[in-house]
This record gives structure tokens, sequence and C-alpha cells, in this order.
């Protein structure tokens, strides 16, 4: 199976900051990478796809970039509604894996 | 819209069978894939299974023997039987909808199941 090794664990940052969150794949899965949000008691929501890709309705804000296995989630600017846990996917063979998570949290 | 719902029993007895159910609207199950994902409680998310839109079936490993995935497209709804359940089973289940490629464009609310005697 593909690993997904996610960092960090979590985040503290203040409003308008701009955040990153890294995920490397154990091996090349091109750009078959996603990534998810999710908040408190809900369930999991696509925000990037293709490793860049912006989902239909995510802030431009959201944007999403790779470099041979390592991918990384940028928020330009971070919102109050933002705050959650972030998952990566890779999507390049079953079974499909996800990150361990990174719970971003307001400073 | 788009909406999928889980339902099924929130307590299941050790080693008996899971069974839940995903009932889809907004789309034919005849088009669009439609995945199992489980969440251990504060814990990341685990790919369980997928029913393609011609019907095939595909599982994780991880669950060997123990998991089947079918549907009935007259109800649009897809099902989840998984026998020999322990206490490690405990969690909230999610059925998905396959977007293009294997990514998951719109989620249920998510059933939480309890394995406890």
């Amino acid at each position: 199976d593909i690993q997904m090794t996610q960092s960090p664990a979590s985040l503290s940052a203040s409003l308008e900051e701009i955040v990153t969150i890294t995920c490397q794949a154990s091996q090349d899965i091109g750009n078959w990478l996603a990534w998810y949000q999710q908040k408190p008691g809900k369930s999991p929501q696509l925000l990037i796809y293709g490793a860049t890709s912006l989902a239909d309705g995510v802030p431009s804000r959201f944007s999403g970039s790779r470099s041979g296995t390592q991918n990384s989630l940028k928020i330009s600017g971070l919102q109050v509604e933002d705050i959650g846990i972030y998952y990566c996917q890779q999507a390049s063979s079953a079974p499909y894996t996800f990150g361990t998570g990174t719970k971003l949290e307001l400073k | 819209q788009v909406q999928l719902k889980e339902s099924g029993p929130g307590l299941v007895q050790p080693s008996q069978t899971l069974s839940l159910t995903c009932t889809v609207s907004g789309f034919s199950l005849t088009s669009y894939s439609v995945h199992w994902v489980r969440q251990h409680s504060g814990k990341s998310l685990e790919w369980m299974g997928r029913m393609w839109s011609d019907g095939d079936t595909s599982y994780n490993s991880a669950f060997t023997s123990r998991l089947s995935i079918s549907r009935d497209t007259s109800k649009s709804q897809v099902f989840l039987k998984m026998n020999s359940l322990q206490t490690e089973d405990t969690g909230t289940y999610y059925c998905a909808r396959n977007s293009g490629g294997s990514y998951f464009d719109y989620w249920g609310q998510g059933v939480m199941v309890t394995v406890s005697s």
C-alpha cells in the first residue's frame, strides 16, 4: 500500500497568515492527489484534486502544488472558516490511502 | 442536488455482521462509482471498497473476505456488509461519490457504529 506522510500534525496560525501543509507519498503517484477539509462533526469536503485543481465552490485562497512525490496545500490568507483538519489522499492505486491529518487551529 | 445518506444500526455486537445502506439522489449509480470510507474516532480515514458504475466491486485487502458491497440501482442504494465485527471496527462509516479519478466529491453525513456487547 502507498503510505502518505503528512506534516505537520498540528498547526496554529493567525488570521490572514499563509499556511502550508505537506504530504509525502511513499512512491510515485503522479498528480493523483487530493486534499480534503473536515470540520468538527462534519464529513470531509474535497478541496483540491489532481494535485493542483480546485474543486467546485472552493475559495481561490486554497491552492495545491507538487514537486516529485511531495505535495503541498497552501492557504493564502487564513480565514476563521478554514479551521479544521486537513487530509491528503492518493488516488493513484487502490487501496486509496489518506494522510494522518493536520489539525489547523487559530492562534 | 447530489446527496448521499447512510443508514444502519448504531450498535452491533462483537462477532456479528454490520449492514449499512447508502441511499443516493441527484445522480445515477450506473453513471458514478460509490465508495465506503471508515473513520475511527479522532483518527484518519480508511478506504474500504468501491461499487463501480458497471456493478463491479473493489475491496481493500485489509478487510480480507469480511467485506461485501452490493447495490440496488432501482432504489438508488449501495449496501455494505461486513462480518466478524470486533471492537476495532467501531467508527463512523461514510459513503462517498467518486468524481473523475478516484476522488470523493460528495460525502454522506456518516453513520456512527459502535461494536460492543
